[in-house]
Parts: C-alpha cells; sequence; structure tokens
C-alpha cells in the first residue's frame, strides 16, 4: 500500500527563519500531490497542489513546493516564517494512473514559530 | 458560497452504540470521500461516493458505511461502536474529472468521542 512520511515531526522556527518540510511517498507511478495545512481551531486548508508541468509550485502565503520525481519527494519551502504559519501541516499523494482518487497522508508535521 | 459543511460538530457515545454523521459538500462538487482522523495522525481515507455509489475504500470494517443523496450530500454510519473509534471525522468534496486531477476540499469535521 502506498505511504507517506513526513520526516520532521515538530519544528520550532524563529520568526524570519527559512523553512523547508519533507515529503516522501512510496508509490512508483504517477501521482497527484498536495499540501494541506491546520491552523489552530481551524480545518484543513489547502496550500498548494501540483498535478504536472513545471515541478516547482507555488501556493498560497509564500509557500512553495517542488516535485523531484527521481526521490519520490515534494519538500515544502518558505524563505521567510511568520507567528502566523503555527500551525500543522499535512503532505498527502494520490495514484493518478490507477484512478484511485483517495488521498494518502503523512502523519503530519506541527511547526511553532516563535516571535 | 458556503464550503463543506459537516454536522455535527461534537459527539459523546457509547460503546456499541450506533452513529450518523453528516456532509454538505461545496457547491459544484459531486463527489464526497470520509476520513478518520486519529490523536496526532494524518487522516485516513475511509471511503469515497459519486453518483450515490460507493466507488472507493479504505482499510475500515463494514462497520462503517456510507450513503450519498441525489444532492451530492452524504452520511457516514458506524455501527457497533468501538473506544477505538473516537476520532475526528473529516469530510471532503470534489469534482469528478476524466483527467484525475481532483482536489479534495475538507470540511470541519466531526469529533467523535465513545465512551
Amino acid at each position: 500500500a502506498q505511504s507517506v512520511s513526513q520526516h520532521n515531526h515538530h519544528v520550532i522556527l524563529s520568526e524570519a527563519a527559512s523553512l523547508e518540510l519533507g515529503c516522501n511517498y512510496s508509490y512508483g507511478g504517477t501521482v497527484n500531490l498536495f499540501w494541506y495545512v491546520q491552523y489552530p481551531g481551524q480545518h484543513l486548508q489547502l496550500l498548494l497542489k501540483y498535478f504536472s508541468g513545471d515541478p516547482l509550485v507555488k501556493g498560497i502565503k509564500g509557500f512553495e513546493a517542488e516535485f523531484i520525481k527521481s526521490k519520490f519527494s515534494f519538500n515544502l519551502r518558505k524563505p521567510s516564517v511568520q507567528w502566523s504559519d503555527t500551525a500543522e501541516y499535512f503532505c498527502a499523494v494520490d495514484e493518478r494512473d490507477t484512478g484511485r482518487r483517495a488521498l494518502t497522508f503523512g502523519s503530519g508535521t506541527r511547526l511553532q514559530v516563535q516571535p | 458560497d458556503a464550503g463543506v459543511t459537516q454536522s455535527p460538530t461534537h459527539l459523546i457515545k457509547t460503546r456499541g452504540q450506533q452513529v450518523t454523521l453528516r456532509c454538505s459538500p461545496k457547491s459544484g462538487h459531486d463527489t464526497v470521500s470520509w476520513y478518520q482522523q486519529a490523536l496526532g495522525q494524518g487522516p485516513q481515507f475511509i471511503f469515497q461516493y459519486y453518483e450515490e455509489e460507493e466507488r472507493q475504500r479504505g482499510n475500515f470494517p463494514d462497520r462503517f458505511s456510507g450513503h450519498q443523496f441525489p444532492n451530492y450530500s452524504s452520511e457516514l454510519n458506524v455501527n457497533a461502536l468501538l473506544l477505538g473509534d473516537s476520532a475526528l471525522y473529516l469530510c471532503a468534496s470534489s469534482y469528478r474529472n476524466t483527467r484525475y486531477q481532483e482536489t479534495q476540499y475538507f470540511g470541519p469535521g466531526t469529533r467523535l468521542l465513545v465512551l
């Protein structure tokens, strides 16, 4: 079965620091890739997505992610974090070439930004 | 434009009871997926409904069942509740397309506590 790994479980950064959150998946076929964010007390929101084309995708609030097919990775980056970025971040993958429209999520990374 | 809505927001049940959770998809969406999110974990796919039929199913027992109505809204039913069913239940909606490039948007969830 497909698996998604987020190796950083809890990340603590100071404001203005750069962020990179890792995401690796196991499925060897064609995938759709997503990052979702869950701010405290709020529901899961889409941050960005990759379907095809340019492997560097830009999302909301200055976030971007790079799809590296050879490494089965889709890492999330932000050059300068703000206190308001404190949230839990989830990477999710679906298997486009099987038509399986079910998202497989990683276990999440809790980001704490200190002012 | 309302997003995905779910009811109720919280629910407390005892072991052995049955529960029904409800979801209304985002306007224009025709597909509803259900996920279970245990504390500290990423969401896990339960099943997906399209055209009033279950189209995909995750690794959940038959105690978990669902329904989709002609207006695309959906219900999740869980029978014979176990303590381990305590979790946040998330509904996600999407618009099905033949290119398999679909984005799921999540509701706020129903928090179920089984005592």
